[in-house]
């Protein structure tokens, strides 16, 4: 199972970015996945899930609205859209795949800097 | 202010044992599964225990949960200097709708 994010990078506030994470080594249409963030000072805080369809997502409430979680199963893809972004964002964001209520793989995770 | 509660650090010599502790509520512990999470200085965090006390297949026997109540507690045998990292508990909680995290625990092996 290997889980790489991208699409990371600095930002002004207010301004967009969109993550990437790409899958393999799993069935990537039987799992829910998620994205979960660590803040500079190393506290981790689940950001979105989606489900296997993509028929349902759920957030956190700071981001609700803001960011949007998507996949395309046919290109064994996942996506964070985040819209504006402010300075309390800043966070490195991990693509996690969700297994049994935990997050059992992670990816290498992408830095998001929002100044 | 984490809504699962952990010591900020523990430490013990190498081949002792640690239990590092994870206080909950009932929203959350108290109803849901926790997991456990090691992350190693500078990578990301990597998955311990599911389900309370499940082990991943290449998680070593060396690491244990265990749940009470709204309490949960990972426990480290043998302890190694490979072993220091921070680790993180984790569960759903009903009246927030997410899953939450603990604020970690930073364990050091003397």
């Amino acid at each position: 199972v290997q889980l790489v994010d991208s699409g990371g990078g600095l930002v002004q506030p207010g301004g967009s970015l969109r993550l990437s994470c790409a899958p393999s080594g799993f069935t990537f249409t039987t799992y829910w996945m998620c994205w979960v963030r660590q803040f500079p000072g190393g506290g981790l805080e689940w950001v979105a899930t989606i489900n296997t369809d993509g028929t349902q997502t759920s957030y956190v409430d700071s981001v609700n609205g803001r960011f949007t979680v998507s996949r395309d199963n046919a290109k064994n893809s996942l996506f964070l859209q985040m819209d504006s972004l402010r300075a309390e964002d800043t966070a490195i964001y991990y693509c996690t795949r969700g297994n049994n209520w935990a997050f059992d793989y992670w990816g290498r995770g992408t830095l998001v800097t929002v100044s | 202010q984490s809504v699962l509660t952990q010591p900020p650090s523990v430490s013990a010599a190498p081949g002792q044992k640690v239990t590092i502790s994870c206080s909950g509520g009932s929203s959350n512990i108290g109803t849901h599964f926790v997991s456990w999470y090691q992350q190693l200085p500078g990578t990301a965090p990597k998955l311990l225990i599911s389900e309370d006390n499940k082990r991943p297949s290449q998680i070593s026997d060396r690491f244990s949960g265990s749940k009470s109540g709204t309490s949960a507690t990972l426990a480290i045998t043998g302890l190694q200097t490979g072993d220091e990292a921070d680790y993180y508990c984790e569960a759903h909680d009903d009246s927030l709708n997410a899953a939450v995290f603990g604020g970690g625990t930073r364990l050091t092996v003397l």
